[in-house]
């Protein structure tokens, strides 16, 4: 079955950096456009990137745009999202998920891992 | 960027109720439209996509439809289960967008 398990997340200062990982498995993961998908406290849900199957395509959320940095490693079956120059308004959930083919729509995802940015 | 308005924010219902949710976009996004729901403390499921289309192991009570601005989703017959927040989302274009929600409550 489709596993999403992400990890990183924690306490960081303004300014500061985190790096993001999911490890997938149950399904071919070299296959799948994969996203980063974020929820801050009490809010909806905030689309945050996206990268193709290769890694050769990627996509921001204006929000994040040059700040973050999404990529993966399909030999180790892992998306990761790079976060520089965190701010409050970056506190959330993050989730990892899943695209259908190329159709930027998730059908399975993580746990989610809080991220939280304060002094 | 397109713009996704959900109405109701929230709604409160009964079981057995029927509800119907509406997601409008700002401009015309064919059948690319999903609808995921999510229940507290767990990541967001997806029910509907391309619209009308239902995500294999999805009860038949949910149903969607709509195309181009317009979209519902509608639950026929509300079972305790179905108590959460429903996204919809739009797939048609970067950056993709999520509506606000729409939080279904137990009347």
């Amino acid at each position: 079955q489709v596993q999403l398990v992400e990890s990183g997340g924690g306490l960081v200062k303004p300014g500061g950096s985190l790096r993001l990982s999911c490890a997938a498995s149950g399904f071919t993961f070299s296959d799948y456009y994969m996203s980063w998908i974020r929820q801050a406290p009490g809010k909806g849900l905030e689309w945050v990137s996206y990268i193709s199957n290769s890694g050769s395509t990627k996509y921001y959320a204006d929000s994040v745009k040059g700040r973050f940095t999404i990529s993966r490693d399909n030999a180790k079956n892992s998306l990761y999202l790079q976060m520089n120059s965190l701010r409050a308004e970056d506190t959330a959930v993050y989730y990892c998920a899943k695209s259908r083919a190329a159709i930027a729509l998730f059908d399975y995802w993580g746990q989610g891992t809080l991220v939280t940015v304060s002094s | 960027d397109i713009q996704m308005t959900q109405s109701p924010s929230s709604v409160s219902a009964s079981v057995g109720d029927r509800v119907t949710i509406t997601c409008r976009a700002s401009q015309g996004i064919n059948s690319w439209l999903v609808w995921y729901q999510q229940k507290p403390g767990k990541a967001p499921k997806l029910l509907i996509y391309a619209a009308s289309s239902l995500q294999s192991g999805v009860p038949s009570r949910f149903s969607g439809s709509g195309s181009g601005t317009d979209f519902t989703l509608t639950i026929s017959s509300l079972q305790p289960e179905d108590f959460a927040t429903y996204y919809c989302q739009q797939a048609n274009s970067f950056p993709l967008t999520f509506g606000q929600g729409t939080r279904l409550e137990i009347k």
